[in-house]
């Protein structure tokens, strides 16, 4: 079975510094997608970024990069630039790329503190 | 907001009572996901729908737990003699499969449920 682990369960970050949330992962398979989500207080998670394991080149979006080394099962988030509304819960996550396994196992998350 | 969303967002009931929850997910969107969050922990996969066709469920599904998606629309989620271990945060997504990036789970605001 694959899992998602998430070992920061709390990190803080000065504004406009940049942070790095790290995720490893375990699966057998050799196709699959990993997500970055963020969860805001009371508000509805949303897609940050998304990575094929295809594809050797990291995914980027604006601020937001990751690190995807497949062969260490390890996919990092690196934050640029942290604004106050990038304070969060970040939760890592993996998706099977077959298409009939197509539910979303997600890590425990880490909760991003942005200090003014 | 994704286009996702969730009735009620909040939910109140005794332990032994009945609940239902309902889903209206992305109108082009054929595939559509229940998972269920506990505080401090990331979602867990449920069930998912593609059109009316429920197509996995999770060993979290007891039997007191059942979901629909008539018409391969929205869809709702019904728990039967609620148990104090239900409460929880319970979220809807909906994707479009095949879709290459398309096919990313857009989640909703989540119901609430406080079983007391």
């Amino acid at each position: 079975a694959q899992t998602v682990t998430q070992s920061q369960p709390e990190m803080s970050v000065q504004e406009a510094e940049t942070v790095t949330l790290s995720c490893t992962y375990d699966t057998s398979e050799s196709d699959y997608y990993l997500f970055w989500y963020k969860q805001p207080p009371s508000r509805q998670m949303i897609l940050v970024i998304r990575q094929e394991a295809y594809k050797q080149q990291n995914a980027t979006e604006n601020r937001f990069s990751v690190n995807f080394q497949k062969a260490a099962k390890s996919f990092s988030l690196k934050i640029s630039d942290s604004q106050l509304g990038d304070a969060a819960m970040y939760f890592c996550a993996y998706r099977s790329a077959r298409n009939r396994d197509d539910k979303i196992i997600f890590g425990k998350g880490t909760r991003l503190h942005i200090l003014p | 907001d994704t286009g996702v969303s969730q009735d009620p967002r909040h939910k109140i009931t005794k332990r032994g009572q009945n609940v239902t929850f309902r889903c209206d997910p992305i109108s082009e969107h054929n595939r559509l996901y229940w998972y269920r969050q506990t505080l401090g922990q990331g979602p867990e996969f449920l069930t998912y729908f593609q059109n009316e066709a429920q197509l996995e469920k999770s060993r979290l599904l007891s039997d007191r737990f059942s979901a629909e998606r008539p018409k391969g629309s929205f869809s709702t989620l019904e728990i039967q003699r609620t148990e104090q271990g239900d409460s929880a945060m319970y979220l809807c997504a909906s994707s479009l499969v095949p879709g290459g990036s398309t096919d990313t789970q857009y989640f909703g605001p989540g119901t609430r449920l406080t079983v007391l």
